[in-house]
């Protein structure tokens, strides 16, 4: 198994512009989620799904869409690319509400 | 209060020494806690989940206090390869409720 896989690992987007993180995992999972970690926030949720077809907000939602047509892939979209959503950013995913999350490596964003 | 707290350390200590983080968390309701570790510029992973009755691991020990709501990683025998970061994770019960702490540096010098 690949686990839980990000693409692309480093990005840097002008102002403005937007793009499409993309996530998968090949466990089966139904909870997966995206986060951004910052030096001295630590990890916030942006973005959760508890199966396809279903999404909704964590703590800071504000500038990204996602959605969850299949059970594997859960992409994140940042609609228009601010400073302010320069970060790293981890999907995860698990099984159920009190397993085991399991992180992606990550994917290092600036904006420019 | 925040909703989980950790020290930010640096912790720094010898190879050999034994070295305790805490973490507190605000939700009594809170039902499953975790320690995870993650390396620099790394993803977190699970390190070990904590239980009520206290639960080891090799060198690692951990401990919940409900009460006074806080939980404890005990290392023993520190080695090299334990410098890491420590994240204190707290489960509320609902998705959207999985809180991680900032974390807790860790620096093994030889």
């Amino acid at each position: 198994n690949a686990g839980v896989t990000q693409t692309p690992k480093f990005q840097v987007l002008k102002t403005g512009q937007s793009m499409t993180l993309q996530c998968a995992q090949d466990m089966n999972h139904e909870y997966m989620s995206w986060y951004r970690q910052d030096p001295g926030m630590g990890l916030r949720l942006i973005h959760y799904s508890v199966g396809a077809g279903i999404t909704d907000q964590g703590e800071v939602p504000n500038g990204y869409n996602v959605s969850r047509s299949t059970t594997e892939d859960f992409p994140l979209r940042l609609l228009s690319a601010a400073p302010s959503q320069t970060s790293v950013y981890f999907c995860a995913s698990r099984s159920d509400l009190r397993g085991e999350q399991f992180f992606g490596p990550g994917t290092r964003l600036t904006v420019l | 209060r925040k909703e989980v707290e950790q020290d930010p350390g640096p912790f720094n200590v010898p190879e050999g020494a034994t070295v305790a983080f805490n973490c507190t968390y605000s939700n009594s309701a809170s039902q499953s806690f975790f320690w995870y570790r993650q390396d620099c510029r790394k993803e977190p992973k699970l390190l070990m989940s904590v239980y009520s009755s206290g639960n080891e691991d090799g060198r690692f020990t951990a401990q919940l206090n409900r009460a006074s709501q806080y939980i404890s990683l005990l290392i023993r025998d520190s080695k090299l390869s334990d410098s890491a970061t420590y994240l204190c994770v707290v489960n509320g019960g609902g998705y959207s409720t999985l809180t991680f702490g900032k974390g807790t540096m860790l620096l093994v010098s030889p």
